[in-house]
């Protein structure tokens, strides 16, 4: 079975900082789509990254950037230029195509970004 | 295109009651998945819908139940609740399973407070 951990329950840092987020996972699956989400109090989960398994390149989106490492089977979250409302639960996800594409989850980093 | 619609955002319920939930899918979607997220934990899975039927289910006993209709909307049934169900419920919906750049946009979730 699948297990992803994120070991970082919380971090803080100061605006304008980088902070990278941490995430392993558990998989004998060589095709698989990793995805790093962000839920802050309004609870909604909001997508920030996503990473297919076969891509070499990592993924980037404006101030976040992946360095996933397939055969290290780690998969950490950069946040460039850190702002206040990047305050949230983070997310690190797997997804296993062909099995219902169901997610499954780390428990979440709590980051919060000081002024 | 309008986004994920929840409906309640907040319940109470009292032990051994059931309760329904709701779920409209983002436009252009016709998948929709159920998630479970205690507090402070990651989702764990509920049930998909595909095409109104069960496309997988996750370690959740029969009580839990689902429909989805043909506008794609889809409820989820608790019955006899127990305490342990005092949880977030987020709705996620999707293109069909294989879609290039497949994923999810989730909902601003139901919290359920079994009392």
């Amino acid at each position: 079975a699948q297990t992803v951990t994120q070991s970082q329950p919380e971090m803080s840092v100061q605006e304008a900082e980088t902070v990278t987020l941490s995430c392993t996972y558990d998989t004998s699956e060589n095709n698989y789509y990793l995805f790093w989400y962000k839920q802050p109090p309004s609870r909604q989960m909001i997508l920030v990254i996503r990473q297919e398994a076969y891509k070499q390149q990592n993924a980037t989106e404006n101030r976040f950037s992946v360095n996933f490492q397939k055969a290290a089977k780690s998969f950490s979250l950069k946040i460039s230029d850190s702002q206040l409302g990047d305050t949230a639960m983070y997310f690190c996800a797997f997804m296993k195509p062909k099995s219902n594409y169901q997610l499954i989850w780390g428990a979440g980093t709590k980051l919060i970004i000081k002024p | 295109e309008t986004g994920v619609t929840q409906s309640p955002t907040h319940l109470i319920k009292t032990r051994g009651q059931q309760v329904t939930l709701r779920c409209s899918s983002q436009s252009g979607h016709n998948t929709v998945s159920w998630y479970q997220q205690a507090l402070g934990q990651g989702p764990q899975f509920i049930f998909q819908y595909y095409r109104e039927e069960e496309n997988g289910r996750g370690n959740f006993p029969p009580r839990f139940s689902g429909l989805q209709f043909p506008n794609y909307s889809s409820e989820l049934n608790v019955n006899a609740l127990e305490l342990d169900d005092s949880a977030l419920y987020l709705c996620a919906s999707s293109r069909p399973p294989g879609t290039r750049d497949y994923g999810y946009t989730f909902g601003s979730g139901t919290r359920l407070t079994v009392v």
